[in-house]
């Protein structure tokens, strides 16, 4: 079984511009959940989906959304980028909606100029 | 709101060491508890989850204990080896953030 698929994975943008990163999830799976890791502040919850909706969100401001399509592909994008948002985003999924075994993709790797 | 501590940050052991790593949490009330090994510049590999009904979780040389009222978890490794040195993180779920909080990590390295 193919394990969850992150695209692209490195991506190098300049201040002001947006971005959207994709995920998908290992097959069945219904919840995606994304996170950010940076060296300062570790690994933050951004936000959980489940059956396209938006289930919670974490303390990230409006710059950051996401979705989730009826294949359980989800997408993030981050709009008006800043230097701090350079970081490594993760995207797990997880069979069921809160509290599942957590599997992860291999991250995109995001540079703001 | 849940915190997540990780002790120690940093642990160099020879091959063949038995260890324990360490991780407390501020709130008992967690769904379940997971544990994670990161490779540089990876994602996160998932190694045992421990619903909080449990007590342990086994996987071959690895070994999670759960200890809910006190806020502990400790991930033992039997024979350590080279090909273990990551970073560990353990990651709680707690219903009322419906969220994993993560801990800060345990960078190990095991050397020849």
């Amino acid at each position: 079984k193919a394990g969850v698929t992150q695209t692209p994975r490195y991506l190098i943008k300049t201040r002001g511009q947006q971005v959207t990163l994709s995920c998908s999830p290992i097959s069945g799976h219904r919840s995606v959940s994304w996170y950010q890791q940076t060296p300062g502040q570790g690994l933050q919850f951004l936000f959980e989906y489940f059956s396209e909706t938006q289930r919670n969100k974490g303390n990230f401001p409006g710059r950051f959304s996401g979705r989730q399509f009826s294949n359980s592909r989800s997408e993030m994008n981050v709009s008006t980028l800043e230097l701090g948002d350079s970081a490594l985003y993760l995207c797990a999924s997880s069979l069921v909606q809160g509290g599942g075994e957590q599997f992860f993709g291999p991250g995109t790797r995001l540079t703001v100029l | 709101k849940q915190e997540v501590t990780q002790i120690p940050a940093a642990l160099s052991v020879p091959e063949g060491e038995n260890l324990v790593l360490n991780c407390s949490f501020t709130d008992s009330a967690i769904y379940n508890l997971q544990w994670f090994r990161q490779d540089p510049g990876k994602g996160l590999t998932s190694l045992l989850l421990i619903q909080s009904s449990q007590r342990e979780q086994t996987s071959g040389r690895l070994n999670a204990s759960l200890d809910k009222s006190s806020g502990r978890s400790t991930l033992y490794i039997a024979a350590s080896q080279p090909g273990d040195s990551a970073t560990y993180l353990c990651a709680v779920y707690t219903g009322g953030g419906n969220k994993l909080t993560f801990g800060t990590g345990t960078q190990l390295k095991v050397e020849l």
